[in-house]
């Protein structure tokens, strides 16, 4: 059974950091791309940032580049987001996502989430 | 950037067909994937490359899409379709994943 679990998520103050985890489990994890996806409170889903199955490519929205850095894993099947210059809008549930290697497909399991409050 | 827009909001009553738009330029060229969220739920695969179905996910979603819209098409709707539901696509151009605004299905 295909399992993610996310963790890291907790209020920060704006302009501070936050290091997300995703444990992956039930399939071969390198054979995956993943994702970060994200969902404002009341608001819908938002695209962060990807990795390829290899970590070599990395991808990221507009809204996160250059504060954000995505990673992975593959001996510990874990995804990471480093997030640095935290902003209130960067307030949401974070979900991580698979997807096969191709851009277009689909993210087709998806973990239960971890929120991130950015709050003085 | 490339823009996916959906109606906030669709109502239908039970056992009729509900249909959900999402328009883009030229999205007929596109591989487009719906999700489903219910409250306090991650979201979940209900359609994808167009009308396509995963394992699990009832014959009642279907999907369509031609030119600037894309369409999913939920039959015989039961109470619990109610959901938020999202449409995404791969914009090549950018390399990013886009989300649709998503529309709440409400089933009277």
């Amino acid at each position: 059974e295909v399992q993610l679990l996310e963790s890291g998520g907790g209020l920060v103050q704006p302009g501070g950091s936050l290091r997300l985890s995703c444990a992956a489990s039930g399939f071969i994890y390198s054979n995956y791309a993943m994702s970060w996806v994200r969902q404002a409170p009341g608001k819908g889903l938002e695209w962060v940032s990807g990795v390829s199955g290899s970590g070599v490519s990395t991808y990221y929205a507009d809204s996160v580049k250059g504060r954000f850095t995505i990673s992975r894993d593959n001996s510990k099947n874990t995804l990471f987001l480093q997030m640095n210059s935290l902003r209130a809008e960067d307030t949401a549930v974070y979900y991580c996502a698979r997807s096969s290697h191709s851009l277009a497909s689909p993210f087709d399991y998806w973990g239960q989430g971890t929120l991130v409050t950015v709050s003085s | 950037s490339y823009v996916l827009t959906q109606p906030p909001s669709v109502s239908v009553a039970p056992g009729q067909t509900a249909k959900i738009f999402c328009g883009g330029n030229n999205i007929g060229s596109q591989n487009v994937h719906w999700y489903q969220q219910k409250p306090g739920q991650a979201p979940v695969l209900v359609v994808y490359d167009d009308n396509d179905r995963p394992s699990g996910i009832p014959e009642r979603f279907s999907g369509s899409n031609s030119g600037n819209t894309a369409t999913l098409t939920i039959s015989r709707v039961e109470a619990g379709d109610e959901a938020d539901y999202y449409c995404q696509v791969w914009a090549s151009s950018s390399d990013h994943r886009v989300f649709g605004g998503g529309t709440k299905l409400t089933v009277l």
